[in-house]
Formats: structure tokens, C-alpha cells, sequence
């Protein structure tokens, strides 16, 4: 079955950095767009980071542009957010998510990796 | 972007009840519209897309309704597992994609 398992969350300083990654598994991951969605504690669900077949095409939030970088190794089955600059308000919890069928429909989730920043 | 106001935040029901969700958006999405069912420390799991068209194996006592900018979930008669919190997406192309705020419902 279709299974996102994210990891390399953590505790880190402001103006540190931290590199998620997504490993896919139960499908084609070549084969999808794939996203990242994060969810600050209160509030609600904010779409961050979005990337298409062969990295071709990727999208940013106005909130994380030229601080964070995504990036894919089908290969690996494998999906990477590195978060450079973090501040105290990107601390959340951060999903990753695929793309159903490039409509942007996301159809499965992770289980979500915990981001802390602060001092 | 497009905002999504999502009502109640929190709703208190009991099992049985017949419960609805409204998911409001600020311009016209059409029909891109998904509701996801999350549980404390688990994955978002779709239910409904396309506003209306159910997810496969999800329960009919889901369902999806709306058009435009106004849309609601209807829980027919809740049972025990689908006490959660519940958002809305919309994905009307790259706009960029948002979400409801979220509804708990609790135990009554």
C-alpha cells in the first residue's frame, strides 16, 4: 500500500537549518508531483512546497521562498525539503503528500515530522 | 489567494447524530474541492474530492456537496471512529492551494 514516511525533524536554533526527507514506498514515486504541506501548533494547514515529475517544475509559498529547497531522487523513492534561515514561525508539523493525478489532488499523506525552532 | 473559511471549528455531537460541515471559499473554486478526516498523530485521509465524489472505501455515510464557493460534508449517522478533526482543500489549480481552518467533532 502507499506509505510517506517522513524524518529529520527536530529542535534547531534560529537561522539554523534541517533537511526533511520523504521516503516513498507501495507506488511509481517517478511517476507523481509530490508536495509539502506544514501545520503550525494552532493553526491551521499551509501548502509550503510542491514538485513535479523529473523536478521540472517546482513551487514555492511566498512564506518559505529562497530559504527552503525541494528536491527529489526517484531513485531513491525519496523526497527532500532543506530548510535553510528557519524562524521561530516555521516550527510546525511538516506533511508530505502526493499528487494523485498532476490536478493537484492529494490523496495520500505522511504521518508528519516535528519542527521546533527556537532558542 | 483563495481564502477558506471552514464552519464550526469545534462541534459536540453524539453517535447517531447526522452532522454537517461548511466549507466556504473566497471566489469561485468550482467543483476542486476535498475534505480529509485527521486523527491525533496520524495521516490526513481523503474522503471526499471533487466535492462530492467519494473516495474509494470510504463509508457512504459521507458525503460531499457544493459548487462555487460554498460547500459542505454531511456525516449521515456518526459512529464511534469518526470522532476527528476535518478540513477542507481547495486545489482549483495553482492559486496557491489552501485549506480550511478545521472542525473537531467531539463527543457530545
Amino acid at each position: 500500500q502507499v506509505q510517506l514516511v517522513e524524518s529529520g525533524g527536530g529542535l534547531v536554533k534560529p537561522g539554523g537549518s534541517l533537511r526533511l526527507s520523504c521516503a516513498a514506498s507501495g507506488f511509481s514515486f517517478s511517476d507523481y508531483y509530490m508536495g509539502w504541506i506544514r501545520q503550525a501548533p494552532g493553526k491551521g494547514l499551509e501548502w509550503i512546497s510542491y514538485i513535479s515529475v523529473n523536478g521540472a517544475t517546482i513551487y514555492y509559498a511566498d512564506s518559505v521562498k529562497g530559504r527552503f529547497t525541494l528536491s527529489r531522487d526517484d531513485a531513491k523513492s525519496s523526497l527532500f525539503l532543506q530548510m535553510n534561515s528557519l524562524r521561530a514561525e516555521d516550527t510546525a508539523i511538516y506533511y508530505c503528500a502526493r499528487d494523485r493525478d498532476r490536478g493537484y489532488l492529494l490523496d495520500y499523506w505522511g504521518q508528519g515530522a516535528q519542527v521546533t525552532v527556537s532558542s | 489567494d483563495i481564502q477558506m473559511t471552514q464552519s464550526p471549528s469545534t462541534l459536540s455531537a453524539s453517535v447517531g447524530d447526522r452532522v454537517t460541515i461548511t466549507c466556504r471559499a473566497s471566489q469561485n473554486i468550482n467543483y476542486w474541492l476535498a475534505w480529509y478526516q485527521q486523527k491525533p498523530g496520524k495521516a490526513p485521509h481523503l474522503l471526499i474530492y471533487k466535492a462530492s465524489i467519494l473516495e474509494s472505501g470510504v463509508p457512504s455515510r459521507f458525503s460531499g456537496s457544493g459548487s462555487g464557493t460554498e460547500f459542505t460534508l454531511t456525516i449521515s449517522s456518526l459512529q464511534p471512529d469518526d470522532f476527528a478533526t476535518y478540513f477542507c482543500h481547495q486545489y482549483n489549480s495553482y492559486s496557491p492551494w489552501t485549506f480550511g481552518q478545521g472542525t473537531k467533532v467531539e463527543i457530545k
